[in-house]
Protein backbone atom coordinates (compact mmCIF):
# COMPACT_ATOMS: atom_id res chain seq x y z
CA UNK A 1 0.00 0.00 0.00
CA UNK A 2 1.33 3.14 -1.31
CA UNK A 3 2.05 6.38 1.08
CA UNK A 4 0.47 8.39 -1.80
CA UNK A 5 -2.78 7.84 -3.48
CA UNK A 6 -3.62 7.71 -6.92
CA UNK A 7 -6.40 6.15 -8.96
CA UNK A 8 -5.01 2.51 -10.39
CA UNK A 9 -6.57 3.35 -13.79
CA UNK A 10 -7.97 7.08 -16.25
CA UNK A 11 -8.67 7.35 -19.89
CA UNK A 12 -9.95 9.61 -22.17
CA UNK A 13 -10.56 9.84 -25.50
CA UNK A 14 -8.04 11.71 -28.24
CA UNK A 15 -8.46 15.28 -27.27
CA UNK A 16 -9.98 15.45 -24.25
CA UNK A 17 -8.58 16.61 -20.97
CA UNK A 18 -7.97 14.14 -17.94
CA UNK A 19 -6.95 15.22 -14.47
CA UNK A 20 -5.06 12.53 -12.58
CA UNK A 21 -5.37 12.62 -8.14
CA UNK A 22 -2.96 12.38 -5.82
CA UNK A 23 -3.57 12.19 -2.42
CA UNK A 24 -1.11 12.55 0.81
CA UNK A 25 -0.60 13.89 3.80
CA UNK A 26 0.66 16.56 5.96
CA UNK A 27 4.10 15.20 6.03
CA UNK A 28 4.49 14.69 2.30
CA UNK A 29 2.66 17.01 0.14
CA UNK A 30 1.71 19.04 2.82
CA UNK A 31 5.09 20.21 3.77
CA UNK A 32 6.63 19.29 0.48
CA UNK A 33 7.05 19.61 -3.52
CA UNK A 34 5.32 16.95 -5.61
CA UNK A 35 6.69 15.58 -8.58
CA UNK A 36 5.25 13.82 -11.31
CA UNK A 37 6.66 10.63 -13.56
CA UNK A 38 5.63 9.22 -16.66
CA UNK A 39 6.81 5.76 -17.70
CA UNK A 40 6.56 4.47 -20.88
CA UNK A 41 6.18 0.27 -21.06
CA UNK A 42 9.91 -1.12 -20.29
CA UNK A 43 11.89 2.32 -20.28
CA UNK A 44 12.73 4.48 -17.12
CA UNK A 45 10.52 6.98 -15.58
CA UNK A 46 10.54 10.71 -17.15
CA UNK A 47 10.09 13.83 -15.09
CA UNK A 48 7.14 15.68 -15.88
CA UNK A 49 6.43 17.88 -13.36
CA UNK A 50 8.46 18.94 -10.56
CA UNK A 51 8.20 21.60 -7.80
CA UNK A 52 4.33 20.84 -8.03
CA UNK A 53 3.63 22.65 -11.24
CA UNK A 54 7.01 23.65 -12.89
CA UNK A 55 7.29 21.94 -16.29
CA UNK A 56 11.25 20.81 -17.44
CA UNK A 57 12.04 22.13 -20.65
CA UNK A 58 10.77 19.84 -23.36
CA UNK A 59 7.40 18.71 -21.52
CA UNK A 60 4.53 20.16 -24.02
CA UNK A 61 2.40 22.76 -21.66
CA UNK A 62 -0.46 20.30 -22.65
CA UNK A 63 0.89 18.73 -19.15
CA UNK A 64 0.40 20.75 -15.91
CA UNK A 65 0.23 20.27 -12.27
CA UNK A 66 -1.31 21.60 -9.20
CA UNK A 67 -1.22 21.25 -5.52
CA UNK A 68 -3.69 22.50 -2.68
CA UNK A 69 -3.31 21.31 1.10
CA UNK A 70 -2.38 17.34 1.01
CA UNK A 71 -3.46 16.57 -2.65
CA UNK A 72 -2.22 17.25 -6.07
CA UNK A 73 -2.79 16.71 -9.78
CA UNK A 74 -1.74 16.15 -12.84
CA UNK A 75 -3.33 17.20 -16.32
CA UNK A 76 -3.33 16.34 -19.85
CA UNK A 77 -5.28 18.16 -22.11
CA UNK A 78 -5.89 17.67 -25.93
CA UNK A 79 -4.85 13.97 -25.24
CA UNK A 80 -3.16 12.15 -27.54
CA UNK A 81 -2.55 8.35 -28.02
CA UNK A 82 1.35 8.86 -26.93
CA UNK A 83 0.39 9.75 -23.83
CA UNK A 84 -0.68 6.02 -22.84
CA UNK A 85 1.67 5.12 -19.86
CA UNK A 86 1.77 4.63 -16.12
CA UNK A 87 1.78 7.85 -13.83
CA UNK A 88 2.99 8.66 -10.68
CA UNK A 89 3.21 11.44 -8.27
CA UNK A 90 5.82 11.54 -5.81
CA UNK A 91 7.03 13.90 -2.63
CA UNK A 92 9.79 13.76 0.10
CA UNK A 93 7.98 12.54 2.98
CA UNK A 94 9.66 14.32 6.35
CA UNK A 95 7.84 11.93 9.06
CA UNK A 96 9.26 8.81 7.01
CA UNK A 97 12.84 10.88 6.26
CA UNK A 98 12.45 9.24 3.26
CA UNK A 99 10.79 9.64 -0.58
CA UNK A 100 7.20 7.90 -0.96
CA UNK A 101 5.37 7.57 -4.42
CA UNK A 102 2.16 6.88 -5.30
CA UNK A 103 1.00 3.18 -6.69
CA UNK A 104 0.81 4.82 -10.42
CA UNK A 105 -2.17 5.33 -12.07
CA UNK A 106 -2.47 3.97 -15.93
CA UNK A 107 -3.85 6.05 -18.46
CA UNK A 108 -5.73 4.72 -21.58
CA UNK A 109 -6.28 6.69 -24.53
CA UNK A 110 -9.66 5.35 -26.53
CA UNK B 1 23.24 16.14 -21.33
CA UNK B 2 22.92 14.32 -17.37
CA UNK B 3 23.78 10.84 -18.22
CA UNK B 4 23.19 8.48 -15.80
CA UNK B 5 24.46 4.55 -16.28
CA UNK B 6 24.01 2.31 -13.76
CA UNK B 7 25.46 -1.50 -13.85
CA UNK B 8 26.25 -4.36 -11.53
CA UNK B 9 22.84 -5.88 -11.16
CA UNK B 10 22.51 -10.23 -12.06
CA UNK B 11 21.58 -13.01 -10.05
CA UNK B 12 22.00 -13.60 -6.56
CA UNK B 13 20.97 -15.86 -4.05
CA UNK B 14 18.96 -15.38 -0.78
CA UNK B 15 21.59 -13.79 1.40
CA UNK B 16 23.88 -13.25 -0.86
CA UNK B 17 25.45 -9.47 -2.15
CA UNK B 18 25.36 -7.17 -5.13
CA UNK B 19 27.23 -4.04 -5.41
CA UNK B 20 25.10 -1.76 -8.00
CA UNK B 21 27.01 1.15 -9.66
CA UNK B 22 25.94 4.52 -11.33
CA UNK B 23 28.22 6.41 -13.32
CA UNK B 24 26.88 9.86 -13.46
CA UNK B 25 27.76 12.37 -16.12
CA UNK B 26 27.13 16.00 -17.60
CA UNK B 27 26.35 17.47 -14.58
CA UNK B 28 28.55 18.59 -11.19
CA UNK B 29 28.08 15.66 -9.48
CA UNK B 30 28.83 16.66 -5.94
CA UNK B 31 26.33 19.64 -6.10
CA UNK B 32 23.52 17.05 -5.61
CA UNK B 33 21.89 14.87 -3.45
CA UNK B 34 21.67 11.25 -5.65
CA UNK B 35 18.94 8.57 -5.17
CA UNK B 36 18.12 4.86 -5.48
CA UNK B 37 14.57 3.64 -6.29
CA UNK B 38 13.34 0.20 -7.28
CA UNK B 39 10.13 -1.26 -9.52
CA UNK B 40 9.62 -4.81 -8.73
CA UNK B 41 8.22 -6.46 -12.31
CA UNK B 42 4.77 -5.89 -12.99
CA UNK B 43 4.52 -3.26 -9.69
CA UNK B 44 5.19 0.63 -9.24
CA UNK B 45 7.68 2.98 -7.95
CA UNK B 46 9.50 2.21 -4.83
CA UNK B 47 12.14 4.87 -3.67
CA UNK B 48 15.27 2.90 -1.25
CA UNK B 49 17.88 5.13 -0.68
CA UNK B 50 19.05 8.68 -1.10
CA UNK B 51 22.38 10.26 -0.15
CA UNK B 52 23.33 14.21 0.07
CA UNK B 53 25.84 15.55 -1.91
CA UNK B 54 28.86 15.28 0.61
CA UNK B 55 27.49 11.64 1.56
CA UNK B 56 26.37 12.56 4.89
CA UNK B 57 23.37 12.27 5.92
CA UNK B 58 21.89 8.70 4.35
CA UNK B 59 18.06 8.02 4.11
CA UNK B 60 16.39 4.80 3.90
CA UNK B 61 13.21 2.89 3.07
CA UNK B 62 12.42 0.58 6.24
CA UNK B 63 12.77 -2.24 3.99
CA UNK B 64 15.90 -1.99 3.25
CA UNK B 65 17.32 -0.34 6.42
CA UNK B 66 20.23 -1.98 7.91
CA UNK B 67 21.01 -4.63 5.00
CA UNK B 68 21.75 -1.86 1.65
CA UNK B 69 24.45 0.88 2.00
CA UNK B 70 24.48 4.00 -0.42
CA UNK B 71 27.83 5.85 -0.51
CA UNK B 72 29.49 8.20 -3.38
CA UNK B 73 32.42 8.86 -4.79
CA UNK B 74 32.45 12.09 -5.85
CA UNK B 75 36.07 12.19 -7.55
CA UNK B 76 34.87 9.27 -10.25
CA UNK B 77 30.96 10.95 -10.28
CA UNK B 78 29.67 7.62 -9.28
CA UNK B 79 26.70 6.58 -6.88
CA UNK B 80 26.91 2.89 -5.35
CA UNK B 81 24.04 0.63 -3.63
CA UNK B 82 26.06 -2.06 -1.37
CA UNK B 83 23.06 -4.63 -1.14
CA UNK B 84 23.68 -7.84 1.77
CA UNK B 85 21.32 -10.13 2.51
CA UNK B 86 19.42 -9.99 -0.52
CA UNK B 87 15.87 -11.40 -0.45
CA UNK B 88 13.36 -12.72 -2.64
CA UNK B 89 11.32 -9.17 -2.70
CA UNK B 90 14.36 -7.37 -3.54
CA UNK B 91 14.07 -8.80 -7.11
CA UNK B 92 13.57 -5.72 -9.25
CA UNK B 93 14.60 -3.06 -11.73
CA UNK B 94 17.19 -0.51 -9.62
CA UNK B 95 17.26 3.09 -11.17
CA UNK B 96 19.68 5.70 -9.89
CA UNK B 97 18.12 9.15 -10.52
CA UNK B 98 19.47 12.73 -9.90
CA UNK B 99 18.22 14.87 -6.82
CA UNK B 100 16.24 13.35 -3.44
CA UNK B 101 13.19 12.27 -5.85
CA UNK B 102 14.96 12.01 -9.37
CA UNK B 103 14.65 14.49 -12.13
CA UNK B 104 16.90 12.36 -14.23
CA UNK B 105 17.05 8.68 -14.22
CA UNK B 106 19.16 6.17 -15.75
CA UNK B 107 18.10 3.11 -17.61
CA UNK B 108 17.98 0.59 -14.89
CA UNK B 109 19.75 -2.65 -13.74
CA UNK B 110 17.91 -5.71 -13.16
CA UNK B 111 18.77 -7.32 -9.63
CA UNK B 112 16.91 -10.99 -9.16
CA UNK B 113 17.20 -12.58 -5.98
CA UNK B 114 16.53 -16.47 -6.70
CA UNK B 115 18.04 -19.77 -5.55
Amino acid sequence: QSVLTQPPSASGTPGQRVTISCSGSRSNIGLNTVNWYQQLPGTAPKLLIYSSNQRPSGVPDRFSGSKSGTSASLAISGLQSEDEADYYCAAWDDSLNGGVFGGGTKLTVL
Amino acid sequence: EVHLVESGGGLAQPGGSLRLSCAASGFTFNKYAMSWVRQAPGKGLEWVSTVSGSSDPTYYADSVKGRFTISRDNSKSTLYLQMNSLRAEDTAVYFCAKNRMGDNWGQGTLVTVSS
